[in-house]
């Protein structure tokens, strides 16, 4: 069974600019979350998709924004990027939503702004 | 406000002994406790995970334990072994429908052959 998986691995923009970061989530699999994890404040969450619904969400700025398709895979979108959004973004699926599923993780999104 | 305070920040032990892993939260809501192990260039995996109606629960060399009235958790890796350098980050979140997790800074772990 193929994991979760994340693309693109690597990625390059400048300031002010827009991204969009996608993941296909394990077959089967309706729930998506969106993480960020940077140096400084760690692993924050940033949001999470069941059956295309917007179920919960971090403490971002409405900057970061996100979709799930009707297949289930998710796209972040992260619009006029700052050089503080320079971070690894993981993307995490499960069976359901709640905490009693456990979450499998892909292995990210390495963004980088100049 | 961190509400998830994980220490130490690093450990380094030798092969065969055993590491610890402690989380203190402040949130009395929280009431699932996972363990994730992080290697470098890969995305965190679930270890083990507790909640806090039982005080310990283990899976082979991993233990979480778990003290309510402090508010703290632990991991413990016994026979500590070189494959298990990683990071480790502690979770904790509330219960119901929704897992909006509060995460530790992690400990970086290296275990000595």
């Amino acid at each position: 069974k193929a994991g979760v998986t994340q693309t693109p691995r690597y990625l390059i923009k400048t300031r002010g600019q827009q991204v969009t970061l996608s993941c296909s989530p394990i077959s089967g699999h309706r729930s998506v979350s969106w993480y960020q994890q940077t140096p400084g404040q760690g692993l924050q969450f940033l949001f999470e998709y069941f059956s295309e619904t917007q179920r919960n969400k971090g403490n971002f700025p409405g900057r970061f924004s996100g979709r799930q398709f009707s297949n289930s895979r998710s796209e972040m979108n992260v619009s006029t990027l700052e050089l503080g959004d320079s971070a690894l973004y993981l993307c995490a699926s499960s069976l359901g939503t709640g905490a009693s599923q456990p979450q499998h993780f892909g292995d990210g999104t390495r963004l980088s702004i100049l | 406000q961190q509400q998830v305070k994980q220490s130490p920040q690093s450990l380094i032990v030798q092969k065969g002994g055993i590491s610890i892993i402690n989380c203190a939260y402040e949130n009395t809501a929280f009431d699932y406790f996972p363990w994730y192990q992080q290697f470098p260039g890969k995305g965190p995996a679930l270890l083990i995970a507790i909640r806090p109606d039982v005080s310990e629960k283990k899976e082979g060399r991993f233990t979480i334990s778990f003290n309510k009235s402090a508010k703290q958790f632990s991991l413990h890796i016994m026979d500590s072994q070189p494959g298990d350098s990683a990071t480790y980050f502690c979770a904790a979140s509330k219960g119901g429908g929704s897992y909006i997790p509060t995460f530790g800074r992690g400990t970086s772990l290296i275990v000595h052959p």
